[in-house]
């Protein structure tokens, strides 16, 4: 199957470093996508990895552990706006994407 | 660009209407998702186009059609509504086959009452 795990809601302070975890469960795994979605608004693309390892693009950081099936997203220097929920997604074959739940992060002054 | 764009933003319904969600997109990209997000389920694949013509059920088809008989197009339609419908509904484009990012449309916020 493709059950995809990640924690339901996180909270951090403005100015730290937050680590949100992605956990899938997949036969033919095709890369790991993470988007970020404002509330009332829709997800917009911030990642996606294929190869193990950190890819980073500024305060936003993604991991991919192919072996242990396990992806992060880091985000530093936490800001109010970062106040989102993150989702991470894999694909389905060539054609779908599955999302999990979604994380909600409530970043705090 | 427009990017996606959806119609309407919010609709209100009576058990049993129907209605019609309009999706289009101005970036040529070959293959269109339409998903319901609901609190705590996330983004769940409704029916899904990988070309003009073409159609495929996602997760949760039921009660649920779509048409994609223009490129740019790709339309949703409950032909009967029920109050288990209400939800978000959003749709999202891609450029083809290869691994690339969907692209989302705001939403529609539907209602059924």
């Amino acid at each position: 199957g493709q059950n995809i795990d990640q924690p339901t809601e996180m909270t951090a302070t403005e100015g730290a470093i937050v680590q949100i975890n992605c956990t899938y469960q997949t036969s033919g795994f095709n890369g790991l996508f993470w988007y970020q979605q404002h509330a009332g608004e829709a997800p917009t693309f911030l990642s996606y990895n294929v190869l193990d390892g950190l890819e980073e693009k500024g305060r936003f950081s993604s991991f991919l552990s192919r072996s242990k099936g396990y992806s992060y997203l880091l985000l530093k220097e936490l800001q109010m706006k970062d106040s989102a929920s993150y989702l991470c997604a894999t694909p389905r074959g060539s054609d779908k994407l599955i999302f999990g739940t979604g994380t909600r992060l409530q970043v705090f002054p | 660009n427009a990017g996606v764009t959806q119609t309407p933003k919010f609709r209100v319904l009576k058990t049993g209407q129907s209605m019609t969600l309009l999706c289009a997109q101005d970036m040529n990209h070959e293959y269109m998702y339409w998903y319901r997000q609901d609190p705590g389920m996330g983004l769940r694949l409704i029916h899904y186009s990988v070309g003009e013509g073409t159609t495929a059920k996602g997760e949760v088809p039921d009660g649920y059609n779509v048409s994609r008989l223009k490129k740019q197009n790709f339309l949703l339609g409950l032909e009967s509504a029920a109050p288990s419908q209400t939800s978000v509904y959003f749709c999202a484009s891609r450029l083809d086959g290869r691994q690339e990012t969907q692209y989302f449309g705001p939403g529609t916020r539907l209602l059924v009452l």
